[in-house]
């Protein structure tokens, strides 16, 4: 069962440099996520998809884009990296963003530098 | 404002002594709580949800339990294979932010041999 499925695993970047992070889900939900997580300050929120063809920002939105290309893809863009924005990065997804009562599923993380 | 907090921040367990981790949230109208556990190098994985208070939810030796104000996850005589992070989290209750989860930091366990 695969899940949820992040590439790449590790990134080097240096600093002014774009990369896109890529997450794709094979459990048909509606939503997904993408959250950052650093030492210290636990898992954070960047932007969300409720639904094919939309999305919402997070907690920590500056310095990211997101584009949710259709039911299982949502990616994550940096246009001009910043050591700031060395982390790991999860990809989630769930059902149905509107029901609380259903848990998130993550995949694996990109571990990604920024020198 | 935390919404979650988490504590210990760290335990440390001999093999089979048992312990209990703590979840504290302040979000009004708990609709759940999730329980997860992260390996390193992983992403979180789900354990549990809670729905109300009084709770309780069991699988191998861990059994999570819910009040109005906490859970607490207990950990009946753990073994090395049970360290890792625990997570608990519970979604906002909030229009502006529906649908969104806010995670405590979690509490890493050690279960030493």
């Amino acid at each position: 069962n695969a899940g949820v499925t992040q590439t790449p695993k590790f990134q080097v970047l240096k600093t002014g440099q774009s990369m896109t992070l890529q997450c794709a889900q094979d459990m048909n939900h509606n939503s997904m996520y993408w959250y950052r997580q650093d030492p210290g300050m636990g898992l954070r929120l960047i932007y969300y998809s409720a639904s094919e063809g939309t999305t919402d920002k997070g907690e920590v939105p500056n310095g990211y884009n997101v584009s949710r290309l259709n039911k299982r893809e949502f990616s994550l863009r940096l246009e001009s990296a910043a050591p700031s924005q060395t982390s790991v990065y999860f990809c989630a997804s769930s059902e149905e963003a509107y029901l609380l009562n259903q848990p998130q599923h993550f995949g694996d993380g990109t571990r990604l530098s920024i020198l | 404002e935390d919404q979650v907090t988490q504590s210990p921040e760290a335990l440390r367990l001999q093999e089979g002594e048992s312990s209990s981790l703590n979840c504290s949230y302040t979000v009004s109208g708990l609709r759940g709580l999730f329980w997860y556990r992260q390996d390193p190098g992983k992403g979180p994985e789900f354990l549990f949800t809670l729905y109300s208070a009084g709770e309780e939810k069991e699988k191998e030796r861990l059994k999570a339990t819910l009040t109005k104000k906490e859970s607490f996850l207990h950990i009946t005589a753990p073994k090395p294979e049970d360290s890792a992070t625990y997570l608990c989290a519970v979604p906002s209750d909030r229009g502006s932010t529906l649908g969104r989860l806010y995670f405590g930091r979690g509490t890493q366990l050690t279960v030493w041999p």
